[in-house]
């Protein structure tokens, strides 16, 4: 079954210096998100990406976010300087269709757990 | 802006039925999700209602809406120790794009 594969599954950061998580989405999807979970609290949305630019993007995905697909196939969250708060769960998701069509589903990967120390 | 709030634990015997209980403040929702997380795995979509519905059943699984309440439920019936796993609420309101709003989720945990 095709899945959304998310690379390191833990990151452990110095606060200040720069990260990239990286996503595989699935291979025939056009839709990719970034949510991230910090401990204790809700999963909140980062960011929604459609051909090659972002369509949406929440409060949180201030200019230290940035995304990218780099080539055809990996999707990639870059923060530029970790702050302690940043530490967190962050999932990749993508999906065939937009989720505004709401019978679409959309496919999370297992999150990366990013740790700013 | 929308909220999304669930208990954080509930705690059921084997073959009993659980119910996992979800509000939400946005009144033009127009989906509502059950995703589940198991240990060291992502977000599994479970189930959905669009908000004209007030009940989906898919085999063990039955979702209930309440929209005047903007209360949303899903049964598990003859609960099995794999179902032990934190489950998600989320929605999507209408002209929200692509963005769902998640709960904190609920901690399942199934004792034999």
């Amino acid at each position: 079954e095709p899945e959304v594969t998310q690379t390191p599954s833990h990151q452990v950061t110095q606060m200040g210096q720069e990260v990239i998580l990286r996503c595989v989405p699935i291979s025939n999807h056009l839709y990719f998100y970034w949510y991230r979970q910090i401990l204790g609290q809700k999963v909140e949305f980062l960011v929604s990406f459609y051909n090659n630019e972002i369509s949406e993007k929440s409060e949180i995905f201030d200019d230290q976010f940035s995304v990218e697909r780099p080539d055809g196939s990996n999707f990639t969250l870059k923060i530029r300087s970790t702050k302690l708060e940043d530490s967190a769960m962050y999932f990749c998701a993508s999906s065939e269709l937009g989720t505004g069509a709401g019978d679409t589903e959309a496919f999370f990967g297992q999150g990366t757990r990013l740790t700013v120390v | 802006g929308e909220d999304v709030e669930q208990s954080l634990f509930l705690s059921v015997r084997e073959g009993d039925s659980s119910v996992i209980n979800c509000t939400y403040t946005d009144s033009s929702s127009t989906y509502l999700y059950w995703y589940k997380q198991e240990p060291g795995a992502g977000l599994q979509l479970l189930t959905y209602i669009f908000s004209n519905m007030d009940m989906k059943q898919d085999q063990r699984l039955t979702v209930l809406l309440n929209k005047k309440d903007k209360h949303l439920s899903l049964r598990i019936a003859d609960t099995q120790t794999g179902d032990s796993a934190i489950y998600f609420c989320a929605e999507r309101e209408a002209g929200g794009g692509n963005k769902l709003t998640f709960g904190t989720g609920t901690q399942l945990k199934v004792e034999l």
